[in-house]
């Protein structure tokens, strides 16, 4: 298997445009978590999704986040408007049940000028 | 509520030994314990479950005390390859952890 796969692996962009990242969990994986990495905050989770269910969205900063699983095999975290402050390093992971090992993707570095 | 790691970093010589310890002010499950090397992305080491079980995996072992609502991670003879980012996460009854902020690990030849 390819592993947790997320794109794109870089992004920059403007204050005020809508950013959308995707990940494609492992095959057969039916937990999908997305976290975000900051120097300030270490590692934190945003949201998890067990069989495309949102179950745990308390992670969400705010409004401007958004996070959709339309099917098994694609989820999607979108920021709309994006603001200097979103910039970090956005992982996603995926595990076969809920009390098992994250594999994690590569990360999307997300910078917000 | 985020986990407390100590120490914040560590720089060990090969062959050295380290403790990196978390707690929790809530009450624990689990723990979650992952390394990160630089650019890189988290890497899973362990799980340790309620019951106060210590796990080991080649020369890193960790235990956990939920009583305490702390769990230790100890590596033994530090190699080189062991320099990272070690993470620990804590949950409650979800399973689902809550990560603290990182020990970084250096150890040099």
């Amino acid at each position: 298997d390819a592993g947790v796969i997320q794109s794109p692996r870089h992004e920059v962009t403007e204050m005020g445009q809508e950013v959308t990242l995707r990940c494609k969990p492992i095959s057969g994986h039916n937990s999908l978590f997305w976290y975000r990495q900051t120097m300030m905050r270490g590692l934190e989770l945003l949201i998890y999704f067990n069989n495309n269910v949102p179950i745990d969205d308390s992670g969400m900063p705010e409004d401007r986040f958004s996070a959709k699983m339309p099917n098994a095999s694609f989820s999607t975290l979108k920021i709309q408007p994006s603001e200097p402050r979103d910039s970090a390093v956005y992982f996603c992971a995926s595990s076969p049940r809920q009390v098992n090992e994250a594999f994690f993707g590569q990360g999307t570095r997300l910078t917000v000028v | 509520q985020q986990p407390v790691q100590s120490p914040q970093a560590v720089i060990l010589r090969e062959g050295e030994d380290a403790v990196i310890n978390c707690s929790s002010s809530k009450a624990l499950y689990s723990v979650h314990w992952y390394r990160q090397k630089h650019g890189e992305a988290p890497v899973f080491l362990m799980i340790l479950l309620k019951g106060g079980e210590q796990k080991g995996h080649e020369k890193i072992s960790a235990s956990f005390n939920e009583k305490k609502q702390q769990s230790s991670l100890y590596l033994t003879a530090s190699q080189l390859s062991y320099s990272g980012t070690y993470f620990c996460g804590t949950a409650g009854g979800s399973y689902i952890p809550t990560f603290g902020r990182g020990t970084s690990l250096i150890v040099h030849p």
